[in-house]
């Protein structure tokens, strides 16, 4: 079973609509949720990170975390082209016991595709 | 405020030969982590390096190594490269929190090809 779940897409949003990015994990342990944008040939970039259920806002990207039903997404408002990348989830699984962050487990990543 | 940075940005290796790749964080940075990502896939977590001990290791051989030294840089090192070993190597600074919901940022990668 894999353990970080994505659908590899493409996904293909007309622009200025909302993209929506889904995710899901297997570990119950896991306790903090990341979303990564990364453009071909570029390296992965923190978009937005979530510890708590419920949703989190910044901008027009809004993290939604949902413990009990091991999910996360990601909506994007108001696509734009410049939107069009690969968007990763990522998953802390543990945390040592003076605190820190281990290695975080990625699923494949969706490709997104905002058409103008 | 400087990002992380990572070096070269390409390297092309034979089979068999050994290979260092180098890091230095973000500024105020302690914690630095090192992940392999294929053509097509996620990043697969390779070692995280914290006070200059390797604490945490993901499913990779002995072949893969690392060092971290007292400014918090940091180097991946390969040993008797396989075909399978080309790919991108990202490495991803944090700081180490207490309760601590640590963020990884990372640098630009170094993408490695085995011939």
């Amino acid at each position: 079973q894999k353990e970080v779940e994505q659908n590899s897409g493409p996904l293909s949003v007309p622009e200025g609509a909302i993209a929506s990015l889904n995710c899901t994990y297997s570990d119950r342990g896991s306790q903090s949720f990341f979303w990564y944008r990364q453009y071909s040939g570029k390296s992965p970039e923190l978009i937005m990170s979530i510890y708590s259920n419920g949703d989190k806002e910044d901008g027009r990207f809004t993290a939604q975390l949902n413990k009990a039903s091991q999910y996360v997404s990601l909506l994007i408002r108001d696509s734009q082209p410049s939107d069009s990348a690969t968007y990763l989830c990522a998953v802390n699984k543990e945390w040592h016991s003076g605190g820190g962050a281990d290695g975080l487990t990625f699923g494949k990543g969706t490709h997104l595709i905002i058409q103008p | 405020d400087a990002g992380v940075t990572q070096s070269p940005t390409h390297l092309i290796k034979t089979r068999g030969q050994q290979v260092t790749l180098r890091c230095s964080p973000k500024s105020g940075h302690d914690t630095v982590s090192w992940y392999q990502q294929a053509l097509g896939q996620g990043p697969q977590f390779i070692f995280q390096y914290y006070e200059e001990e390797e604490r945490q290791r993901g499913n990779f051989p002995d072949r893969f190594s690392g060092h971290q030294f007292p400014n918090y840089s940091s180097e991946l090192n390969v040993n008797a490269l396989l075909l399978g070993d080309s790919a991108l190597y990202l490495c991803a600074s944090s700081l180490e929190t207490s309760g601590g919901l640590n963020e990884q940022f990372f640098g630009p990668g170094t993408r490695l090809t085995v011939l």
